[in-house]
């Protein structure tokens, strides 16, 4: 299995640029999450998919923000406009939830953001 | 206050001494406890999985949660320079979303 696969691995562009960030789940996994980490903030999760539909996106700072799950294989975050205060690393996460003893996140590797 | 308190550190230590990790957490609903291990630009990874209180051990590793002190502990033994990482503990009610403590830097130097 390849994992969580996530793309840009590192992603530099200027304030007010529309960044896109892009995940692949597990395959067979019904449940996508999107993270946010940062020194200062820690991991902070952004918003959840459950069976490709937005469960929470309490998270979500704020409506520059926004993500999508057209299908069960593909999820994409959207910042537009972007900030330097969205510098950070995100991160996408799968699980299989259902069972509770299934309800282990697999995390990608992370998307690195710079905004200058 | 964040629901899930850990010190940041770092915390170093020798090859082969024991360490340990610990978290507080205020949330009572709290039922099913990790630990996640995160090596330097990587994503977290999945260590250790517990429900509700008691001790489990998987190999050098014994993760530990006492639910009447609200307190999550994680013991290496033997620790190897491979064990470098960050640490995060997390919690998770049922069915919920996880949440995660701020991390544990850990060095073990040879």
């Amino acid at each position: 299995d390849a994992g969580v696969i996530q793309s840009p691995r590192h992603e530099v562009t200027e304030m007010g640029q529309e960044v896109t960030l892009r995940c692949k789940p597990i395959s067979g996994h019904n449940s996508l999450f999107w993270y946010r980490q940062t020194m200062m903030r820690g991991l902070e999760l952004l918003i959840y998919f459950n069976n490709n539909v937005p469960i929470d996106d309490s998270g979500m700072p704020e409506d520059r923000f926004s993500a999508k799950m057209p299908n069960a294989s593909f999820s994409t975050l959207k910042i537009q406009p972007s900030e330097p205060r969205d510098s950070a690393v995100y991160f996408c996460a799968s699980s299989l939830r259902g069972t509770i003893q299934n309800e282990k996140l697999f995390f990608g590797s992370g998307t690195q953001l710079s905004v200058l | 206050q964040k629901e899930v308190e850990q010190d940041p550190g770092p915390l170093s230590v020798p090859e082969g001494a024991i360490v340990s990790l610990n978290c507080t957490y205020s949330n009572s609903a709290f039922q099913y406890f990790m630990w996640y291990r995160q090596y330097s630009r990587k994503g977290p990874e999945l260590l250790m999985y517990t429900y509700s209180s008691g001790n489990k051990e998987d190999g050098r590793f014994t993760a530990q949660v006492d639910k009447s002190s609200k307190y999550i502990s994680l013991f290496i033994r033997d620790s190897q320079p491979s064990d470098s990482a960050t640490y995060l503990c997390a919690a998770d009610n049922a069915g919920n979303m996880l949440t995660f403590g701020g991390g544990t830097r850990l060095m073990v130097k040879p």
